[in-house]
């Protein structure tokens, strides 16, 4: 595709369920990278993957959040047992893998847990 | 701890006259860095980058400076256009690191036509 794909761009859930937010970053993009921005803060990281597997995974908070990218391409966030806390925007982005390369960003997914 | 560190929230400028953003950081590891901006409700767009091997990068509108003695970068926008009224993020990473991005927490650039 022409950018990253984010979906859904708005996402609405009660206290304690679990949701999936799906990135598809720009094709031909090794690196894909989530993010979560709240109001008024600059995005925060969160995991990056190099290819099918996570290079770092430091920005993660707990364990209710995990993601996959399976077959090196479509990336999935998954957060269990929702918090109000957890409601803010997640960003995806992508980039070349290399040195020096810039993250492109997709339009985020709006979370809110009610 | 916050390691790049965007202190102004706020900056108006008026049409025409040059916009100059800031941007300190702590890391002395980082050694790429890279402006981007924001609509709302869209995701940041990146702007331009700089690597610590050079002191200035320019590309038409938008030169970003770096002084690594100091850990401070900044974005001259000149001349400013209303249509640059955004939110302006800087970040950094470490090419010996894992290639992570940390970002500041922005500054709201208003042109005034």
């Amino acid at each position: 595709g022409a950018g990253v794909s984010q979906t859904p761009s708005n996402k609405v859930t009660e206290k304690g369920k679990y949701v999936e937010l799906r990135c598809d970053p720009i094709s031909g993009h090794t690196a894909l990278y989530w993010y979560r921005q709240s109001l008024g803060q600059g995005p925060e990281f969160l995991i990056y993957f190099q290819g099918t597997g996570a290079a770092d995974d430091s920005g993660l908070p707990n364990d209710r959040f995990f993601a996959v990218r399976p077959e090196g391409s479509v990336s999935t966030l998954k957060i269990q047992r929702t918090e109000r806390g957890d409601s803010a925007v997640y960003l995806c982005a992508s980039s070349q893998g290399t040195e020096n390369s810039p993250l492109h960003f997709g339009n985020g997914t709006r979370l809110t847990v009610t | 701890d916050q390691q790049v560190k965007q202190n102004s929230p706020s900056l108006s400028v008026q049409e025409g006259r040059i916009s100059i953003l800031n941007c300190d950081y702590t890391n002395s590891m980082f050694d790429y860095f890279l402006w981007y901006k924001k609509y709302p409700a869209e995701g940041p767009t990146f702007l331009i980058s700089i690597s610590s091997i050079k002191d200035k990068n320019e590309d038409g509108r938008f030169t970003v400076f770096l002084n690594k003695s100091a850990k401070h970068l900044s974005l001259h926008i000149v001349p400013s256009q209303p249509g640059d009224s955004a939110v302006y993020f800087c970040a950094a990473s470490s090419t010996s690191g894992t290639y992570k991005y940390i970002f500041g927490t922005g500054t709201r650039l208003k042109v005034l036509a």
